[in-house]
């Protein structure tokens, strides 16, 4: 099945950019998503982005992914303090309601 | 338009009993997923029930099982506690949209009920 992996830890200073990396496996996946999770709560949808494209802008957030490497990255530019959570990267290629996650990076924002 | 609701939130038993977790989904939404979060395993994938039908299943022992109503409304159960089942789980709904895989169906997620089995 679908095998997701990303770096379990980040640490930036405030107003720094952060880049969280993710690779994945099955390349039948259809969309990629990114996930925050902040303490005691659920998950909250940052961004996504189809397997078609490259890259993605958000305001702060700029997704990049390569099919051909199966790898996803997020950056976060301006890191501010409230950005501080983990950060989950998940596919779709087990399933159309089906996602499967990584392990989650928790990023830390120092001031 | 209201959020994912999940009840309880947060809930102890012990080994061996069972429990009941409640999931509403946004109104419209028809397809419910439940979600395991530990600190080990992280986030795993349970089951997935659409229009009260399972669609997917992970790799779950048949101690959890699940059901879905015609509102949607969606219950999952663990029968036979064990320790490893203390985690947070969560459920999420999304809008079906006909069409097939390439349109983009997004999936909102409840706070969670945090179970802890003792």
């Amino acid at each position: 099945g679908e095998d997701v992996e990303q770096s379990l830890f980040l640490s930036v200073r405030e107003g720094d950019s952060s880049v969280i990396n993710c690779t994945y496996t099955d390349s039948s996946s259809t969309y990629l998503y990114w996930y925050k999770q902040e303490p005691g709560a659920g998950l909250q949808l940052l961004t996504y982005i189809f397997s078609n494209m490259d890259m993605k802008q958000d305001q702060r957030l700029t997704v990049l992914l390569n099919k051909k490497d199966k790898h996803l990255s997020l950056r976060i530019a301006d890191t501010q303090t409230g950005d501080s959570a983990i950060y989950f990267c998940a596919a779709d290629g087990s399933g159309y309601s089906t996602l499967t996650f990584g392990k989650g990076t928790m990023l830390l924002v120092s001031p | 338009k209201a959020g994912v609701t999940q009840t309880p939130r947060y809930l102890i038993k012990t080994r061996g009993q069972q429990v009941t977790l409640s999931c509403s989904p946004i109104s419209g939404h028809r397809s419910v997923s439940w979600y395991q979060q530990t600190p080990g395993q992280g986030l795993q994938f349970l089951f997935e029930y659409f229009s009260e039908t399972q669609r997917n299943k992970g790799n779950f022992p048949g101690r959890f099982s699940g059901r879905q109503f015609s509102n949607s409304r969606s219950e999952m159960n663990v029968s036979t506690l064990e320790l490893g089942d203390s985690a947070l789980y969560l459920c999420a709904s999304s809008l079906e949209v006909v069409g097939g895989r390439d349109t983009y169906n997004e999936q909102f997620f409840g706070p969670g009920t945090r179970l802890t089995v003792l």
